[in-house]
């Protein structure tokens, strides 16, 4: 167990609908990632927050936009969703400073139909 | 833009002989790398990692080697089990920029078979 949290594990939603993922980093942690796995693909990485603040971006769609509250949990929604957009989508965290490992969650299955 | 490159998607080896996973990275800034390993419909783990100021670091069964002008990195995994059976994902990242980012490889499966 990593001590990163994710919700929910399995989702099943429509094309067009919008869906929201949710993230609780590991107890300390500042920063939160997310990343996507499709088929055949490695981990894209999406985006990453520091303590609230956005601070790199990666292959984001514009569809998607993420947030990390006072809390540090972080939210990642989905939107316009595309049959494309089946993937796992992971959240990592780690405490900067700590040699840059970070620790992922198990991850949120979406599957779009 | 893949910086960090593996080249190799699959790999087969016997149970209790050496798993040789290598990988490339073309950007010389990368000061920081780590080995992941992941099992189906989990999250990837850490394994294992080591520092640009270092070429080898050691932890159990498994090392990681590091050639700085080749810029290139292996893992060994002496003896294999078929317990290691997973994807293994190369990881690096520019400590001094982007608090933390890590640049992913593809994956490289590997088979321990008996």
């Amino acid at each position: 167990d990593s001590g990163v949290t994710q919700t929910p594990k399995h989702l099943i939603t429509a094309t067009g609908q919008r869906v929201t993922l949710r993230c609780s980093p590991r107890s300390g942690d500042l920063s939160v990632y997310w990343y996507q796995q499709s088929l055949d693909q490695g981990l894209q990485f999406l985006i990453q927050y520091y303590n609230g603040e956005e601070r790199a971006k990666g292959n984001i769609l514009e569809r998607f936009s993420a947030q990390q509250f006072p809390d540090l949990h972080s939210e990642l929604n989905l939107s316009s969703l595309e049959l494309g957009d089946s993937a796992l989508y992971f959240c990592a965290s780690s405490v900067v400073g700590a040699g840059n490992t970070i620790y992922f969650g198990e991850g949120s299955w979406l599957t779009v139909v | 833009d893949q910086q960090v490159k593996q080249n190799s998607p699959s790999l087969s080896v016997q149970e209790g002989r050496i798993s040789i996973l290598n990988c490339d990275y073309t950007n010389s800034m990368f000061d920081y790398f780590l080995w992941y390993k992941k099992y189906p419909a989990e999250g990837p783990t850490f394994l294992i990692s080591i520092s640009s100021i270092k070429d080898k670091n050691e932890d159990g069964r498994f090392t990681v080697f590091l050639n700085k002008s080749a810029k290139h990195l292996s893992l060994h995994i002496v003896p294999s089990q078929p317990g290691d059976s997973a994807v293994y994902f190369c990881a690096a990242s520019d400590r001094g920029s982007t608090l933390g980012r890590l640049y992913f490889g593809r994956g490289t499966q590997l088979t321990v078979w008996p």
